[in-house]
């Protein structure tokens, strides 16, 4: 089946600098990546995705990257700020109907 | 549009106890339906999942159950909880168009689990 690996899986950054989140997976079927944004007690928002026949995908201050040779693929979140600060999960799918597999999450603490 | 809703939001139960948390879907029609565990501070593991009514696929054994009775409502028991099944509990459901999975996944508001 397949795996997701998430790094780092705590990120602090200054507010108004970039923050970068990698994951790889392992299934080289895979050809769907979102990412989602958990704050504290809430449930899993998704905040954009990527499909496999795109490299990248940019919305505002967040872009995701994929690079399906390596099998990773990345969170870009630039000019942070304070409501930015969250967990963040990558996750992985080849369209099967058992969903997505999820990477372990990174906490994102936005520092003032 | 489509809503999703579970329930109870928190529970406090002791070991030995049952359990029932019940998910419903709105404003769609033969969704997949999902049940996640998460335990604190750590990620989300998929425990069942289900395609159709009285059609359930677990992923992890345990000391849980789930049925579909149906189309748009997903339940999660358990005869006897351990102290284990505490955690946040999450119903998602996708979207299926012309036999493709979409593969977007849409969580409940969550259900806080704590066995004493």
């Amino acid at each position: 089946g397949e795996n997701v690996e998430q790094h780092p899986s705590t990120l602090s950054v200054q507010e108004g600098d970039s923050a970068v989140i990698k994951c790889t997976y392992s299934d080289s079927a895979s050809n769907y990546f979102p990412w989602y944004k958990q704050e504290l007690g809430k449930r899993p928002q998704l905040i954009i995705d990527i499909r496999s026949n795109v490299g990248e995908k940019k919305d505002q201050r967040i872009a995701v990257t994929l690079n399906k040779t390596a099998k990773h693929f990345s969170l870009h979140i630039t000019e942070t700020q304070p409501e930015d600060s969250a967990v963040y999960f990558c996750a992985a799918s080849e369209g099967g109907a058992d969903g997505l597999t999820f990477g372990k999450g990174t906490h994102l603490i936005i520092q003032p | 549009s489509q809503t999703i809703h579970q329930w109870p939001a928190t529970l406090v139960q002791p070991v030995g106890s049952p359990l029932s948390l019940e998910c419903t879907v709105e404003g769609t029609s033969n969704p997949n339906l999902y049940w996640y565990r998460q335990a604190a501070g750590r990620g989300l593991q998929l425990l069942f999942y289900s395609v159709g009514i009285g059609q359930i696929s677990s992923e992890v054994p345990q000391n849980l159950s789930a049925s579909r009775p149906q189309d748009r409502q997903f339940i999660l028991s358990s005869k006897k909880l351990l102290l284990s099944d505490s955690g946040f509990y999450l119903c998602a459901w996708t979207a299926v168009r012309a036999g493709v999975y979409t593969g977007e996944l849409f969580f409940g508001e969550g259900s806080r689990l704590t066995v004493l």
